[in-house]
C-alpha cells in the first residue's frame, strides 16, 4: 500500500515568517513528487513539481527531496496571510499511468 | 490560460439515482483522471483514461462507476446507482503528454460537489 504522510496541522507561523512543510513516502519506487494548495472547498492548485533530489526554488517557494530518507518538503519564505491553505504532498510512481497518491495534508495559517 | 472545466459544480441527488459528471480537460491534453475528495479527508485517485480506455482503476472505482469520453472533448464519470457515502467533491484531472518531466503535472478542474440523500 503507497502511504504518503504529513503532519495535518494546523502549522501556525507569523506573515512574513519561513513555513516548513513535510511529507515522508513509503514506496521507494516513486519518481515524481509534487506541491499542490487547497483552499477550502476549491480543488488542488499546483506549486511545485520536483523529481530529482536537492532543492528547487520557484519565487517563494522551495521544494526539497531526499529520495534516500523518502522525504521531501516545501518551505514558504515571506509567508502571507493570502498562503493559509491545506498543502498537499502527491506522489506518483508509475511510468505510464502516474495516478497521484495524495497526503492528509498540513493547513497552514499564517498570522497577521 | 487553458483550464480543466467541470460541470455540474453541485449535484444533488437520490439513493440509487444515476448521475453522471462532466469534465472538459485540458484540450491538447492526452490523460485524463477523475479523483474524490469526501469532506474532511484526503484526495483519493479512482480512475486513469488514456487513448480512449481505462488505463488503471482503484478498488474504489467498482461497478457502479464508469467513465467514457463521448466525442473530442468531453470526459464523463457515471454513477450508476448512487450511495449515501458517494456523498464527495469529484475532481477531473488532465495531464499532457506520454512521458518527460515537464508532462507529469495533473490539472484539477473545480470539482462537482455531489450530495446524495
Amino acid at each position: 500500500q503507497k502511504e504518503v504522510e504529513q503532519n495535518s496541522g494546523p502549522l501556525s507561523v507569523p506573515e512574513g515568517a519561513i513555513a516548513s512543510l513535510n511529507c515522508t513516502y513509503s514506496d521507494r519506487v516513486s519518481q515524481s513528487f509534487f506541491w499542490y494548495r487547497q483552499y477550502s472547498g476549491k480543488s488542488p492548485e499546483l506549486i511545485m513539481s520536483i523529481y530529482s533530489n536537492g532543492d528547487k526554488e520557484d519565487g517563494r517557494f522551495t521544494a526539497q527531496l531526499n529520495k534516500a530518507s523518502q522525504y521531501v518538503s516545501l518551505l514558504i519564505r515571506d509567508s502571507q496571510p493570502s498562503d493559509s491553505a491545506t498543502y498537499l504532498c502527491a506522489v506518483t510512481t508509475d511510468t505510464g499511468r502516474r495516478a497521484l497518491t495524495f497526503g492528509s495534508g498540513t493547513r497552514l495559517q499564517v498570522q497577521p | 490560460e487553458p483550464e480543466v472545466t467541470q460541470t455540474p459544480s453541485h449535484q444533488v441527488t437520490q439513493m440509487g439515482q444515476e448521475v453522471i459528471l462532466r469534465c472538459v480537460p485540458i484540450s491538447n491534453h492526452l490523460y485524463f483522471y477523475w479523483y474524490r475528495q469526501i469532506l474532511g479527508q484526503k484526495v483519493e485517485f479512482l480512475v486513469s483514461f488514456y487513448n480512449n480506455e481505462i488505463s488503471e482503476k482503484s478498488e474504489i472505482f467498482d461497478d457502479q462507476f464508469s467513465v467514457e469520453r463521448p466525442d473530442g472533448s468531453n470526459f464523463t464519470l457515471k454513477i450508476r446507482s448512487t450511495k449515501l457515502e458517494d456523498s464527495a467533491m469529484y475532481f477531473c484531472a488532465s495531464r499532457g503528454g506520454s512521458t518527460g518531466k515537464g508532462t507529469d503535472t495533473q490539472y484539477f478542474g473545480p470539482g462537482t460537489r455531489l450530495t446524495v440523500l
